[in-house]
């Protein structure tokens, strides 16, 4: 059973730019979250989506974004990139909401905004 | 709101002895989960144990157990016979009834031959 899938794994992008970030949950998975991993920083919940519907946001700026498609696969946004978006974006999935349940993850995808 | 805290950001073993990783939380929802993941360099997250807020024993994972101390919103990570593989980011983290997993900030470990 393939693992979660994060493309692109690396990128960088400049100052003001937009990002889009896909993640392809395990099969048979409806719940998708995100997470962004700073140096020095735990990792900070940004958003999490269920059958298409956002469920749960993050405290994090409009510029951050997410949807989920009818195959669960889930893409996350950036707009007008800030030198302090440079991160590692973790996707994590899981089959239903149930809080008994771990998430799986998946490598992520290193942002560098210069 | 959920909140997770850890309280170590670093902590040293000696190969082959046990080590104790700290992880206090707080929720107003009787159901929950705990739940503890490694990260080793390469940063991928590895699901180590889970603990049910209803569970009445503390859950064993070969030489991972958890301390769950309800009443103090304890749940500590005990790794017994550390291996230098164990050098690692360890992250607590809890999912109640809001759902969504919220993590702490993480106990740097570093196992010494």
């Amino acid at each position: 059973k393939a693992g979660v899938t994060q493309t692109p794994r690396y990128l960088i992008k400049t100052r003001g730019q937009q990002v889009t970030l896909s993640c392809s949950p395990i099969s048979g998975h409806r719940s998708v979250s995100w997470y962004q991993q700073t140096p020095g920083q735990g990792l900070q919940f940004l958003f999490e989506y269920f059958s298409e519907t956002q469920r749960n946001k993050g405290n994090f700026p409009g510029r951050f974004s997410g949807r989920q498609f009818s195959n669960s696969r889930s893409e996350m946004n950036v707009s007008t990139l800030e030198l302090g978006d440079s991160a590692l974006y973790l996707c994590a999935s899981s089959p239903d909401l149930a809080n008994t349940g771990e998430l799986f993850f998946g490598e992520g995808s290193r942002l560098t905004v210069l | 709101a959920q909140k997770i805290t850890q309280t170590q950001p670093g902590m040293f073993v000696q190969e082959k002895e046990a080590v104790t990783l700290d992880c206090t939380y707080d929720t107003s929802d009787p159901s929950y989960g705990l739940f503890w993941y490694k990260q080793p360099s390469s940063g991928e997250m590895i699901f180590l144990i889970y603990q049910g807020s209803y569970d009445q024993q503390n859950a064993t994972e070969g030489r991972y157990s958890l301390n769950f101390q309800k009443a103090r919103k304890s749940a500590n990570l005990v790794i017994s016979a550390s291996q230098l593989g164990d050098s690692a980011m360890y992250f607590c983290a809890m999912r109640d009834d809001n759902n969504d997993m919220r993590f702490g900030a993480g106990t740097r470990l570093t196992v010494k031959p």
